[in-house]
């Protein structure tokens, strides 16, 4: 089975420019999650999203959003970035029911810098 | 909220064992999960323990957990320099999110 994919992998950004990310689950997977980590702040979940819908979302402001695909592919979208958000945005992929599921893997992330 | 804690460094000399340690608040933490980074990389799935086990072994891997003590350890068994990369802790509860520690940087030291 191949992993989690992501891309692009890497990105260099303008203050006030917005961004899309993808990722693409492992197949079979339903669940894509999304963590922003920063040497300061460490490994900070963003949302997830599972059948379309998104389940759970973190402390992050609204500039911050994503969708997902009836195909299970997720995109993530900043807009009008900020220095701060110069991150690797990593997605995690998740066989998840509808209850939930303890197992997450991870793709090489998106390494994002703003300038 | 739920904080999961780690010491930020450690180092080991090759064929060494390395223990790995790590606490967390939540007692209903319903499963614990050891993931690695390497440079440049994205996490990888090392182990993870239910949480009404106490231990898991894995080839050079070993998982302590101590529900009592909300304390939960790694140990690496003859550590190579293939071992050197960030190893995070994290804790998961059905219905919530996956909650990651800061990392501990293992440095195998030749």
């Amino acid at each position: 089975k191949a992993g989690v994919t992501q891309t692009p992998r890497y990105l260099i950004k303008t203050r006030g420019q917005q961004v899309t990310l993808s990722c693409s689950p492992i197949s079979g997977h339903r669940s894509v999650s999304w963590y922003q980590q920063t040497p300061g702040q460490g490994l900070q979940f963003l949302f997830e999203y599972f059948s379309e819908t998104q389940r759970n979302k973190g402390n992050f402001p609204g500039r911050f959003s994503g969708r997902q695909f009836s195909n299970s592919r997720s995109e993530m979208n900043v807009s009008t970035l900020e220095l701060g958000d110069s991150a690797l945005y990593l997605c995690a992929s998740n066989p998840s029911t509808g209850l939930g599921s303890y197992e997450q893997y991870f793709g090489p992330g998106t390494r994002l810098t703003v300038t | 909220g739920e904080d999961v804690e780690q010491s930020l460094f450690l180092s080991v000399r090759e064929g060494d064992s390395s223990v790995i340690n790590c606490t967390y608040t939540d007692s209903s933490s319903t499963y614990l999960y050891w993931y690695k980074q390497e440079p440049g990389a994205g996490l990888q799935l090392l182990t993870y323990i239910f949480s009404n086990m106490d231990m898991k072994q894995d080839q050079r891997l070993t998982v302590l957990l101590n529900k009592k003590d909300k304390h939960l350890s790694l140990r690496i068994a003859d550590t190579q320099t293939g071992d050197s990369a960030i190893y995070f802790c994290a804790e998961y509860n059905y219905g919530q999110n996956f909650v990651f520690g800061p990392g501990t940087r293992l440095s195998v030291l030749p």
